[in-house]
């Protein structure tokens, strides 16, 4: 696709709830990236794919976290008995380059609220 | 201390004026930095690169400080499609995670 899609845009889970976050990068795309952002904060790194490796998962935060992305394409950021403190912004990003010193593009987000 | 430190904010400055934030980095050993822009609700976008021998794009210019491991951005003739949240953005060496910093917010006014 042209940019980096990610569905829902919105997301409301009463606590305990499982939910799933999709993210499909632009085509070919390489790299793909799971961000957390708190309001107020700069994006904090969940995870990194390179293809369908999952080379990086140092960021998240739980075991309740959990990300996939079986065919190296779309990817999905799946969180467990969902708690307060997960309400944020999860932002997915992808790069062509599977080095590390290029810019990502990044996609619209997930507004994901906890009650 | 933060991996990435950034002031933030907010800077309020006049359209046409020149404005400069620094960032710091406690890595010794990053070997990637970048600036993104993000605007109210809106995801990141990516304004530049920062290279060591520093760089210009219009407007904005980069430029990295090794040995004081900090990289700062400058905006000339400030417009108000520049009021922004712009992030401080380190790769650490070797892998692949990126670390931003809180941002630092600036409001152009008329």
């Amino acid at each position: 696709g042209a940019g980096v899609s990610q569905s829902p845009r919105y997301k409301v889970a009463k606590r305990g709830q499982d939910v799933a976050l999709r993210c499909d990068p632009i085509s070919g795309h390489v790299s793909l990236f799971w961000y957390q952002q708190a309001l107020g904060q700069g994006p904090e790194f969940l995870t990194y794919f390179q293809n369908e490796a999952q080379l990086d998962k140092s960021g998240l935060p739980s075991d309740r976290f959990f990300a996939e992305r079986p065919e190296g394409s779309v990817s999905t950021l799946k969180i467990q008995r969902t708690q307060q403190e997960d309400s944020a912004v999860y932002l997915c990003a992808s790069s062509s380059s599977g080095k590390a010193n290029y810019g990502y593009t990044f996609g619209s987000g997930t507004r994901l609220t906890v009650v | 201390r933060k991996e990435v430190e950034q002031d933030p904010g907010p800077f309020n400055v006049p359209e046409g004026a020149t404005v400069a934030f620094n960032c710091t980095y406690s890595n010794s050993a990053s070997q990637s930095f970048f600036w993104y822009r993000q605007d109210c609700r809106k995801e990141p976008k990516l304004l530049m690169s920062v290279y060591s021998s520093g760089n210009e794009d219009g407007r904005f210019t980069a430029q990295l400080n090794r040995a004081s491991q900090y990289i700062s951005l400058l905006i000339r003739d400030s417009k108000l499609s520049d009021s922004a949240t712009y992030l401080c953005v380190v790769n650490e060496g070797g892998g692949f995670k990126t670390i931003f910093g809180a941002g630092t917010r600036l409001f152009v006014k008329a």
